[in-house]
């Protein structure tokens, strides 16, 4: 069974301390994305990356950074906690899309991230 | 700008048939998704429409219509493990995806 691996299920952090959220896709998949989701706003991109050490920045990318060494794990880091980063974080995985062809994505279970 | 809208909230019972809207209007369309997501859980992918037409999987069925920029997802004999949130979204290119901010959908006995 093909599976996207979030590190923690639960994390919870200080105000200040430096964030660290691992996804790893046993799929060989290009496209792997962070997203962060809160009640009443969705799911919001944060970053993704085609390729690796390749990446982009989503809609919300203040606060964050990605690196993406190898081609199965994709980390998200806050570098400086703070309380309005208390969210939901998924990730998910896609293989490359040609034309109209789609590759759904596969997310990970989540990450629920509360910093005090 | 770039928007998907569905409905908030929907209600259905058991044995129902439930119909979940999704109009959008985006720079850039190659196809339309449905994800389903149960409380405390993570998205999962249902169906995906880059064609005009209606496409059947089980007891789901997805529509679209591009000329009209208007998607549904159709579920049939309800069951009460259906209940969950349901998103559909736009892949404009090779990447990305575009959110609806989800349907919430309860079905009672």
């Amino acid at each position: 069974d093909v599976k996207v691996t979030q590190s923690s299920r639960y994390l919870v952090k200080r105000t200040g301390e430096k964030v660290f959220l691992e996804c790893v896709q046993d799929m060989d998949h290009e496209n792997m994305f962070w997203y962060r989701q809160d009640p009443g706003l969705g799911l919001r991109l944060i970053y993704f990356s085609y390729d690796v050490k390749m990446k982009e920045k989503g809609d919300i990318p203040e606060g964050y950074s990605v690196s993406r060494e190898k081609k199965e794990r994709f980390s998200l880091i806050l570098e400086s906690a703070s309380t309005n980063q208390t969210s939901m974080y998924l990730c998910a995985s896609s293989l490359g899309s040609v034309g109209n062809a789609n590759y759904g994505y596969t997310f990970g279970s989540g990450t629920r991230l509360t910093v005090v | 700008g770039q928007s998907l809208e569905q409905p908030s909230e929907v209600t259905a019972v058991e044995g129902a048939i439930v119909q979940i809207n999704c109009t959008y209007q985006t720079s850039g369309f190659y196809g339309l998704s449905w994800y389903q997501q149960h409380d405390g859980g993570a998205p999962t992918f249902l169906s995906y429409n880059a064609l005009d037409g209606l496409e059947e999987t089980g007891r789901f069925s997805s529509f679209l219509s591009r000329s009209d920029s208007y998607g549904y997802l159709l579920l049939q004999e309800l069951q009460m493990k259906d209940s969950a949130s349901y998103f559909c979204a736009v892949r404009r290119g090779n990447r990305k995806l575009i959110w609806g901010l989800g349907t919430s959908l309860a079905v009672n006995p």
